[in-house]
């Protein structure tokens, strides 16, 4: 078990620009979710995959993000065009998905997302 | 709607002392409880779980929490913290069908003093 890994650690960009990130989930694990943390708030889910399908995204979720899982491994988020509201904390987490009851999520470590 | 209140945004204790960080929530379907803890600049690490079963439930590093559904409340013990123990911990809920996302609540910042 190696965890969840994601890349960059940190990025910062100029206003405007495009950014993409990368998470890389344990290895079993069929579910990933993508989460948004701003300074002393709480992570806030943006949307989950269950292997390789987009199950649900959140309302936060505009259409200015855009997130991808081919095949099923690692994950993407893109962001075009960012904003100063954009800056942010991106947490990837992953989770087993078959059985009875809710398996937990294991976190990486984050992405943080400055906007200049 | 799910949500989680966490009452105390900042709670200051001396080490060894006991410490109860406090949790609510809100659901009209039954929920399943975490609580996760997050250092800086790091990702949240899962501290215990409620799923199903004994209402009093164990984790690592020595914490414990109790579900009490009447009170809708998972509040979160340790009775003797460590200066190791200073960090954000998070309430979190997910319920039965929801794919399993996770609604957290705003945190509690512990802060262990000698």
């Amino acid at each position: 078990d190696t965890g969840v890994s994601q890349n960059p650690r940190h990025k910062i960009t100029k206003r405007g620009q495009n950014v993409t990130f990368r998470c890389d989930p344990i290895s079993e694990h069929n579910r990933l979710y993508w989460y948004r943390q701003t300074l002393g708030q709480g992570p806030e889910f943006l949307t989950y995959f269950q292997n390789e399908a987009q199950l649900e995204k959140s309302r936060l979720l505009s259409d200015r993000f855009s997130a991808e899982r081919p095949k099923g491994s690692f994950s993407t988020l893109e962001i075009q065009r960012t904003e100063q509201g954009d800056s942010a904390m991106y947490l990837c987490a992953s989770s087993s998905g078959t059985g009875v009851g809710n398996q937990p999520q294991h976190f990486g470590d984050g992405t943080r997302l400055s906007i200049l | 709607a799910q949500s989680v209140t966490q009452l105390d945004s900042q709670v200051p204790v001396f080490e060894e002392a006991p410490v109860e960080l406090r949790c609510n929530y809100s659901s009209s379907v039954s929920v399943y409880l975490f609580w996760y803890v997050q250092y800086p600049n790091q990702g949240l690490q899962l501290l215990l779980k409620y799923l199903s079963g004994s209402t009093l439930v164990k984790g690592i590093n020595g914490f414990e929490a109790e579900f009490n559904k009447s009170q809708t409340s998972f509040h979160l013990r340790k009775p003797s913290v460590h200066i190791s123990d200073t960090a954000e911990y998070f309430c979190a809920v997910s319920f039965t069908g929801g794919g399993n996302k996770l609604t957290f609540g705003t945190g509690t910042q512990l802060k262990v003093e000698l």
